[in-house]
């Protein structure tokens, strides 16, 4: 049972297109995130989501977008899609005041050609 | 601005040997946590440790935190080839849930 699942492991796409990552987790946790790896292996918040509150990150473009249809599924939508946008894209998800850690899925690689 | 800063960037050692890598944050903190990543994996957690606390313990890691220095150490003992692998700090700071990250130190553990 993969706790933190998201789809596709891999994506090949042309700039201009739109495409969406889907995450899903089995643990019940509250509160799922969005998180853009760059080549330098730097991790960066893009959301955070608990389905009361969403928190973007401002410098994150506004073409990109959450999608949570419930608790355990936190989707990733993207417009116009960009060389630069080019990342391993984790989501992650966790329970917020339980003091554990946080579980990440295995990661989207995008590539914008 | 992130967080967390690793230090250092990189580090080399012999199987056997011990691995020490710091890491240092800026604001005050419920939590910090250190995670491991495999060459491309997903993070793994590792440990977590309360800013109230100041060392933990969980097999071969040992984890220190300092407040007063804003810092903390991981320090894996008796290192094997299978701990190569990149290691981050991530910091919740008071106020927020949500976890920033640092860039990460490569270890690489030579059999």
């Amino acid at each position: 049972d993969t706790a933190v699942s998201q789809t596709p492991k891999y994506l090949v796409t042309q700039m201009g297109n739109d495409k969406s990552i889907k995450c899903e987790q089995n643990l019940g946790h509250d509160t799922m995130y969005w998180y853009k790896q760059d080549s330098k292996k730097f991790l960066k918040i893009m959301f955070s989501y608990n389905n009361k509150e969403l928190i973007i990150n401002e410098t994150v473009p506004n073409r990109f977008s959450p999608k949570s249809p419930d608790k355990a599924h936190l989707n990733l939508h993207i417009n116009s899609l960009e060389l630069g946008d080019s990342a391993v894209y984790f989501c992650a998800s966790s329970q917020v005041n339980m003091g554990h850690g946080y579980t990440f899925g295995s990661g989207t690689r995008l590539t914008v050609v | 601005s992130q967080q967390g800063e690793e230090d250092p960037q990189a580090l080399s050692i012999q199987e056997g040997e011990n691995a020490t890598m710091n890491c240092s944050y800026k604001t005050s903190i419920n939590n910090l946590q250190w995670y491991r990543q495999n060459s491309g994996r997903g993070l793994v957690h590792l440990i977590l440790i309360r800013s109230n606390e100041r060392e933990k313990h969980s097999g071969r890691l040992r984890v220190t935190l300092d407040t007063s220095k804003k810092s903390s150490s991981l320090l894996i003992t008796a290192s094997r080839a299978a701990d190569t692998a990149s290691y981050f700090c991530a910091t919740d700071a008071q106020g927020s849930y949500i976890p920033t990250f640092g860039r990460g130190t490569s270890l690489i553990v030579h059999p």
